[in-house]
């Protein structure tokens, strides 16, 4: 089967840097995927490794070991708008489609 | 690009009914996805399509769903009987798929939040 895990709750103030962890058994994997999702919205895409390392996008940046089955995602300058859920997702066939973690709520504090 | 876009936004339902929802993917995006996601949880694949092709379906899914994508272009997913067990957030998602690899973005559209009564 598939399962990831990543924890539920993260608190962190305004400005800090957190990092959420993602671990994951898949019978297939192609690449891992981080989504953010606010409140009563959508799912909005963070970023994506296929290859170990690091890759960044602004604020945030993910990275993944495939030997160790991690990833995690690294919110750097946080600001009050990051306050979300995040999620961890593989894409475990080269159908495209992902399994999803239960993801992680950011509360971002003042 | 307007997004991907779904319809209704929100559906009450009783028992038993049956419920259509529709999505409009991203025009130029070849795959749609379906999902459905309960509170605290992750999004849940149910089926996806290229083009017009349902490729995939979940062994999770069953015979009361079903989804169609007739011309490649907008989908359907319908629940037959209702249960209040499929009361959740139904979420479409649309991607530009290329056989030359590489990352493939699924953008989500807003979701349709159902309640069976």
């Amino acid at each position: 089967g598939q399962s990831l895990e990543q924890p539920s709750e993260v608190t962190a103030v305004e400005g800090a840097i957190v990092q959420i962890n993602c671990t994951y058994q898949t019978s297939g994997f192609y690449g891992l995927s981080w989504y953010q999702q606010h409140d009563g919205g959508a799912p909005t895409f963070l970023s994506y490794n296929a290859l170990d390392g690091l890759e960044e996008t602004g604020r945030f940046s993910s990275f993944l070991s495939r030997s160790d089955s991690y990833g995690y995602l690294l919110l750097q300058e946080l600001q009050m708008k990051d306050s979300a859920s995040y999620f961890c997702a593989v894409r475990d066939t080269n159908a495209g489609k992902s399994t999803f973690g239960d993801g992680t709520t950011l509360t971002v504090k003042p | 690009d307007t997004g991907v876009s779904q319809n209704p936004r929100h559906k009450i339902t009783k028992r038993g009914q049956n419920v259509t929802f529709r999505c409009d993917p991203i025009s130029e995006h070849n795959r749609l996805y379906w999902y459905r996601q309960t509170l605290g949880q992750g999004p849940e694949f149910l089926t996806y399509f290229q083009n017009e092709a349902q490729l995939e379906k979940s062994r999770l899914l069953s015979d009361r769903f079903s989804a169609e994508r007739p011309k490649g272009s907008f989908s359907t997913l319908e629940i037959q009987r209702t249960e209040q067990g499929d009361s959740a957030m139904y979420l479409c998602a649309s991607s530009l798929y290329s056989t030359s690899g590489g990352g493939e973005t699924q953008y989500f559209g807003p979701g349709t939040r159902l309640l069976v009564l």
